[in-house]
């Protein structure tokens, strides 16, 4: 079967830094998403990654290891609005989207 | 410009109805899909159109049935409405769904509550 593990929640501070991790075991392997979900709100994209490595894009930046079925959002500077749930989802050889069920970032002041 | 826009936003209905919430993008995608979110926040795939044709339907019951007029449109209707079918209901489209990079845009959601 075709699985993606995130932590379900996470607490932070604002200012600091926070390492989301997603593993994955799916059939095949095309790239791998990080979406953003406000309570009540649609998912927006953050990041694709579909080669090892890292990829920085101002305060987020998203790692993926192909060989470990791993990824990592990181979030610098943390401020309160990004308190939001965090989507990991994987495409699959078939280039159907596998979704993760979500990672919930709780900020405190 | 709304992207990919939804409607009702809103829909509280009683069991046993029937009910249908449109779905619109004015990107020129390819490709549209309709998500069921519950309140465990689990994202679930329901069906995916590509130029009119159905490419995905995952276990879902026969209840619900997409429809879609045109490339622009992909409607859902629900028939003899259920406790279970309570979610948040999101539409999205890419530009292809048969390539690696299909960057999906979401529509705001519709929240369903059966009574």
């Amino acid at each position: 079967g075709q699985n993606i593990d995130q932590p379900t929640e996470m607490t932070a501070t604002e200012g600091a830094i926070v390492q989301i991790n997603c593993t994955y075991q799916t059939s095949g392997f095309n790239g791998l998403f990080w979406y953003q979900q406000h309570a009540g709100e649609a998912p927006t994209f953050l990041s694709y990654n579909v080669l090892d490595g890292l990829e920085e894009k101002g305060r987020f930046s998203s790692f993926l290891s192909r060989s470990k079925g791993y990824s990592y959002l990181l979030l610098k500077e943390l401020q309160m609005k990004d308190s939001a749930s965090y989507l990991c989802a994987v495409v699959d050889s078939n280039y159907q989207l596998i979704w993760g069920a979500g990672t919930k970032l709780i900020i405190k002041p | 410009d709304t992207a990919v826009s939804q409607t009702p936003k809103y829909l509280v209905t009683q069991m046993g109805n029937d009910k249908s919430i449109k779905c619109e993008q004015n990107l020129g995608h390819d490709t549209m899909y309709w998500y069921k979110q519950d309140s465990k926040k689990f994202l679930k795939i329901m069906f995916s159109y590509n130029n009119k044709e159905l490419i995905i339907n995952e276990t879902v019951p026969n209840r619900f049935s997409p429809k879609s007029p045109d490339k622009a449109h992909l409607n859902l209707h629900i028939n003899s409405l259920e406790l279970g079918d309570s979610a948040v209901y999101f539409c999205a489209s890419s530009q292809d769904d048969r390539g690696p990079y299909n960057e999906q845009f979401f529509g705001p959601g519709t929240r369903l509550t059966v009574l």
